[in-house]
């Protein structure tokens, strides 16, 4: 595998479930990310992880839960979500946070919808 | 805070013919850096282009050249000798080389078809 990577690739669950989306990274980086993006809408950032340490919240429900056990690999855990929550979920990373490697890599995204 | 906006929402080019995207952007910072990226059919963000604001000369990438109007906050795109495999959502988007430069700004994308 190289690049970035997503699992599943498309999801469809109730609002009452509890699923777990899965993103991993073979390119050494130390940065990832969520994005959310939305029929018409641009790309919103929802978490950042810096060397498995959370520095951005953007002002994400709470019904998304992140989490980042290794620079590697970054899990977004989904629960009792709304059918406005559809949408396509990117991960991305990058090697750093600043200068001139901070270009960001992105995965497939996985199509979720929400019934 | 920084906005992103592309006025083109759909465009479409002949094969083996140019094409130019249009970008512009605002920001308060005084360094930043502006990227196009490429969504295929297929859904992988791909990067094409990066451009130092810094740097007053356009960056180019084979057949993807960027024209850079810094006073103009433009970052516009260009597609030379298109090809079929070029046919994707195109984003532009910005982030600021300050303590948070890794927040990119997109825009809403362009479509762009290529026909042949």
């Amino acid at each position: 595998e190289t690049g970035v990577t997503q699992t599943p690739r498309h999801l469809v669950m109730g609002m009452t479930n509890k699923k777990s989306l899965k993103c991993e990274q073979h390119l050494g980086h130390n940065a990832m990310y969520w994005y959310k993006q939305s029929a018409k809408k641009p790309l919103e950032l929802m978490f950042v992880y810096n060397f498995k340490e959370q520095t951005e919240n953007n002002s994400v429900p709470s019904r998304f839960s992140p989490e980042c056990p290794n620079s590697s690999h970054l899990f977004l855990h989904l629960h009792t979500l709304q059918p406005e929550d559809s949408a396509l979920y990117l991960c991305a990373s990058s090697q750093a946070l600043a200068g001139d490697t901070d270009t960001q890599y992105f995965g497939p995204g996985t199509r979720l919808t929400v019934l | 805070a920084q906005t992103v906006t592309q006025s083109q929402p759909e465009m479409s080019v002949q094969e083996a013919e140019t094409v130019t995207l249009s970008c512009t952007y605002d920001t308060s910072e005084s360094d930043y850096y502006l990227f196009w990226y490429k969504q295929p059919p297929s859904r992988q963000m791909i990067l094409v282009i990066r451009q130092e604001a810094y740097k007053q000369q356009n960056a180019t990438e084979n057949r993807f050249s960027v024209n850079f109007q810094k006073a103009a906050k433009s970052f516009s795109l260009k597609i030379s000798d298109s090809q079929l495999g070029d046919a994707a959502m195109y984003f532009c988007a910005c982030s600021n080389s300050g303590g948070s430069n890794y927040k990119l700004t997109f825009g809403k994308g362009t479509l762009l078809t290529v026909n042949p």
